[in-house]
């Protein structure tokens, strides 16, 4: 079982409707939860950054843990087609000595 | 703005050849990282770095090694390339553990 699981998608939905996208995860020392957003043939980059488990609201994007249930969510309110990339999470414990580990990434695709 | 960048965008190598890849941050960054992305896969990481000339093993060492002679670069080493190393190989770097990383803009390396 991967420490990490992200369903690939794609997702395909119309402009201007709610996305939301998952990631679980089996490792109960994790305590940083990231969202990064990467566009095709570019590096990924840093969207949403929590600690511990709560919401985190910037913009249009929302990003919640639930570490009860060992579950991580991305909203996108009123998605755009600029919003089409791949989206991945990652997450880490808390010691320094602690990797990032991946998700495999969802691809969105949002049509005008 | 932290900016890391990659030597090559795209690279074409031959079976046999030795590959250098090159990553310099511009941010001051102590930690700096090699990963390579599959898909399916994931971002799967090859070597990391927390200081100049230390490194570290990640998940997938096996036929790559690194050189950090300076704060800024983070260079990546096929010793002998195979075509199984064809991939997607992101740098980044970070401040410190659990911070935010940045990535590069990637490399697709082709081995023929």
């Amino acid at each position: 079982q991967k420490e990490v699981e992200q369903d690939p998608g794609p997702l395909s939905v119309p402009e201007g409707a709610i996305v939301s996208l998952n990631c679980t995860y089996s490792n109960s020392a994790f305590q940083y939860f990231m969202w990064y957003r990467q566009y095709s043939r570019k590096g990924p980059e840093l969207l949403m950054y929590t600690y511990s488990s709560g919401n985190k609201e910037d913009g249009r994007f929302t990003a919640q843990v639930d570490k009860s249930s060992k579950y991580i969510s991305l909203f996108i309110r009123d998605s755009q087609p600029s919003d089409s990339a791949t989206y991945l999470c990652a997450m880490s414990g808390r010691f320094n000595t602690d990797k990032l580990i991946f998700g495999t990434g969802t691809r969105l695709q949002v049509f005008p | 703005d932290v900016k890391v960048t990659q030597s090559s965008r795209y690279l074409v190598k031959r079976t046999g050849e030795k590959v250098f890849l090159e990553c310099v941050q511009d941010m001051d960054h102590e930690n700096m990282f090699w990963y390579r992305q599959d898909p399916g896969l994931g971002l799967r990481l090859i070597y990391f770095s927390y200081d100049v000339k230390m490194k570290e093993k990640g998940d997938i060492p096996e036929g790559y090694s690194v050189s950090r002679e300076k704060k800024e670069r983070f260079s990546l080493i096929l010793e002998s390339a195979s075509t199984n190393q064809t991939s997607m190989y992101l740098c980044a770097s970070e401040q410190g553990r659990q911070e935010t990383q940045y990535f590069g803009p990637g490399t697709r390396l082709l081995v023929l």
